[in-house]
C-alpha cells in the first residue's frame, strides 16, 4: 500500500490558539486529499476535500473559516484548526487518493489527537 | 439517503467462527469498492479492494453484487486478533464515501 504521513501525532494546545496539522503522501502524488473528523466510538466524518492548487471544498455545517485547508502541492495538504476551543478536541485524519490506472485507492494518515485545553 | 449503509453491530464471535458484513450503496455509477480496518484510536488501514468477479486473501474474502448494490466481506476462522471496526468504501470520481463502520469483537 502507499504511506501517507500526517504529523503532529498528537497536540494539546490552548484554547484559542492555532494548530496546523500537515499530510504528505510520501510515495506518490496527491491530487485530492480528504480530511476526516471522528470522536470516540463514532463514524468518520467527511470534513472536506482537499484539491491541489484550489480551494477546498467543506461539507455542509464545517466552518471554512474556522478549518483552513491549503493544499500548495502535489504530496502535501494542511488543515488549521483556528482559534481552538475544548468541542474542536477529536482525531483528525487525512487521507490520499491515489489513483493507478483505472484503480484508485485511498490511503490514510496516522491521526492527529488534538486536545484542546 | 445515505451513500453507504453498514450495520453497526456489533458481532461478537466466538475464535474460529466465520462472520459476514455486508454494506449497500445507493448510487449505481460508483465505480470501485473497499473494505477498510480500524482499530481502536488508529487509522483505518485498507484491508482489500472488491472486485467484479470477488477475491480473496487468506482467510478475508470479498464480493461484489452490483445488480443488488452490495459488497460483502466474509471472514473464515475468525482470530483474536480480527477484533476491530470494519468499514466499507465506495469511490466514484473524485470521492470515497466510508459507511459507518461494523464492530467486531472476536472472543476466545
Amino acid at each position: 500500500g502507499a504511506v501517507v504521513s500526517q504529523h503532529p501525532s498528537w497536540v494539546i494546545c490552548k484554547s484559542g490558539t492555532s494548530v496546523k496539522i500537515e499530510c504528505r503522501s510520501l510515495d506518490f502524488q496527491a491530487t485530492t486529499m480528504f480530511w476526516y473528523r471522528q470522536f470516540p466510538k463514532q463514524s468518520l466524518m467527511l470534513m472536506a476535500t482537499s484539491n491541489e492548487g484550489s480551494k477546498a471544498t467543506y461539507e455542509q455545517g464545517v466552518e471554512k473559516d474556522k478549518f483552513l485547508i491549503n493544499h500548495a502541492s502535489l504530496t502535501l495538504s494542511t488543515l488549521t484548526v483556528t482559534s481552538a476551543h475544548p468541542e474542536d478536541s477529536s482525531f483528525y485524519i487525512c487521507s490520499a487518493r491515489k489513483s493507478l490506472g483505472a484503480l484508485t485507492e485511498a490511503f490514510f494518515g496516522q491521526g492527529t489527537r488534538l486536545t484542546v485545553v | 439517503r445515505k451513500e453507504v449503509e453498514q450495520d453497526p453491530g456489533p458481532f461478537n464471535v466466538p475464535e474460529g467462527a466465520t462472520v459476514a458484513f455486508n454494506c449497500t450503496y445507493s448510487n449505481s455509477a460508483s465505480q470501485s469498492f473497499f473494505w477498510y480496518r480500524q482499530d481502536c484510536r488508529k487509522e483505518p488501514k485498507l484491508l482489500m479492494s472488491v472486485y467484479s468477479s470477488g477475491n480473496e486473501d487468506g482467510r478475508f474474502t470479498a464480493q461484489l453484487n452490483r445488480a443488488s448494490q452490495y459488497i460483502s466481506l466474509l471472514i473464515r476462522d475468525s482470530k483474536l486478533s480480527d477484533s476491530a471496526t470494519y468499514l466499507c468504501a465506495v469511490n466514484r470520481g473524485n470521492q470515497f464515501y466510508f459507511g459507518t463502520g461494523t464492530s467486531l469483537t472476536v472472543i476466545p
